[in-house]
């Protein structure tokens, strides 16, 4: 069975752009987590789902981030606009039931804001 | 507020002996603890956990060791080998919840 998948691998974007991150989940898992990896803080979270609602978005910095589910194997983490700042490695995961405590990677998007 | 703390960025072992990487928490309230290997360009793949309540779990080459009491967890590697060169974080889940708080990482290098 394939793994996570994530499109793009790599993003460059000029400021102010919209940067739309993509992310399939292992068939079957119920929930779904983005994370973004700087540095400075490590592996954040920013939001998860759980049977495609949003459970909790508490880690999203700012308006200028956005994310959806709409249907079981397909999200979307958009940024709009776009800053310096949010260059980093955005990761989606999956586990299969709330229950779970090990969540799949995907191998990550490099997004780098100029 | 950083309730999971890898307080070492990196660590290099030569390749036979013991790596010892070292995790602190803040918050009491969990039910496991989560170590993950990460290798460049690549996601974060599990490697071990442990329970709240057991104080050593072992898999192989690698056993986690937790201290209540002080709050701090540690992962061994023995042997290490130059295949376990890469980032590992722990992270920590709460009761009742299935979000994982993640450490800053330690970067082991196994030398030859």
């Amino acid at each position: 069975d394939a793994g996570v998948i994530q499109s793009p691998r790599h993003e460059v974007t000029e400021m102010g752009q919209e940067v739309t991150l993509r992310c399939k989940p292992i068939s079957g898992h119920n929930s779904l987590f983005w994370y973004r990896q700087t540095m400075m803080r490590g592996l954040e979270l920013l939001i998860y789902f759980n049977n495609n609602v949003p459970i909790d978005d508490s880690g999203m910095p700012e308006d200028r981030f956005s994310a959806k589910m709409p249907n079981a194997s397909f999200s979307t983490l958009k940024i709009q606009p776009s800053e310096p700042r949010d260059s980093a490695v955005y990761f989606c995961a999956s586990s299969p039931t709330r229950d779970s405590y090990e969540q799949y990677f995907g191998p990550g998007t490099r997004l780098t804001v100029t | 507020d950083q309730q999971v703390k890898q307080n070492s960025p990196s660590l290099s072992v030569q390749e036979g002996r013991i790596s010892i990487l070292n995790c602190d928490y803040t918050n009491s309230m969990f039910d496991y603890f989560l170590w993950y290997k990460k290798y460049p360009a690549e996601g974060p793949t599990f490697l071990i956990s442990i329970s709240s309540i057991k104080d050593k779990n072992e898999d192989g080459r690698f056993t986690v060791f937790l201290n209540k009491s002080a709050k701090h967890l540690s992962l061994h590697i023995v042997p290490s080998q130059p295949g376990d060169s890469a980032v590992y974080f722990c992270a920590k889940r709460n009761f009742g919840n299935e979000k994982l708080t993640f450490g800053t990482g330690t970067r082991l290098t196994i030398i030859p």
